[in-house]
């Protein structure tokens, strides 16, 4: 049981323009997300964060939206850039002490120069 | 400044074959610490969480064990390897029962099962 869906397992842009990336969740309980960013043999690294009180967040270039109503969670990346070119994992958590984050399968980005 | 230390960086293991993954942290003490497994063309699975020296929580049912010996330091055991068992496993720690940051990441071990 997949709690955290992330269906489209690829994702080609052009450098310059938006990467949308889209996350689906199905536990209520959740509310709290999280995005990585992981390039190959390497750990996924902390990119961003939102919590439920909130339907965005922005840091630089990155921005999470998200529609609780939908379960639903999106990474927007403006510009992106060849840089930008990794696997990108969402994550939830309930806040009520279950020390743990539930990813998603991950989507691969690749911008293109 | 904390940081973490997962080795070997990549591993080749024949079926049957013992293995022993080591994982340790610095700079920071009672962390909450995690195994993750990202198998090909999957996510990122949670296999065990330790919260506590000699506490560990299984997530997954499988031919694999963990365990924790010191405060900053979590071990991921098997007595015999199956094929399934490949995959890249990571070691993550946070700071307390929730993070707002998440986890941080070891750098992963790659293991292929032959």
């Amino acid at each position: 049981d997949q709690q955290v869906k992330q269906n489209s397992p690829s994702l080609s842009v052009q450098e310059g323009r938006i990467s949308i990336l889209n996350c689906d969740y199905t536990n209520s309980m959740f509310d709290y997300f999280l995005w990585y960013k992981k390039y190959p043999a390497e750990g996924p690294t902390f990119l961003i964060s939102i919590s439920s009180i909130k339907d965005k967040n922005e840091d630089g270039r990155f921005t999470v939206f998200l529609n609780k109503s939908a379960k639903h969670l999106s990474l927007h990346i403006v510009p992106s850039q060849p840089g930008d070119s990794a696997v990108y994992f969402c994550a939830a958590s309930d806040t009520s002490g279950t020390y743990k984050y539930i990813f998603g399968t991950g989507t691969r980005l690749k911008v293109l120069a | 400044s904390q940081t973490i230390h997962q080795w070997p960086a990549t591993l080749v293991q024949p079926v049957g074959s013992p293995l022993s993954l080591e994982c340790t942290v610095e700079g920071t003490s009672n962390p909450n610490l995690y195994w993750y497994r990202q198998a090909a063309g999957r996510g990122l699975q949670l296999l065990f969480y330790s919260v506590g020296i000699g506490q560990i929580s299984s997530e997954v049912p499988q031919n694999l064990s963990a365990s924790r010996p010191q405060d900053r330091q979590f071990i991921l055991s098997s007595k015999k390897l199956l094929l399934s068992d490949s995959g890249f496993y990571l070691c993550a720690w946070s700071t307390g029962p929730h993070s707002v940051y998440g986890y941080t990441f070891g750098s992963g071990t790659r293991l292929t099962v032959v």
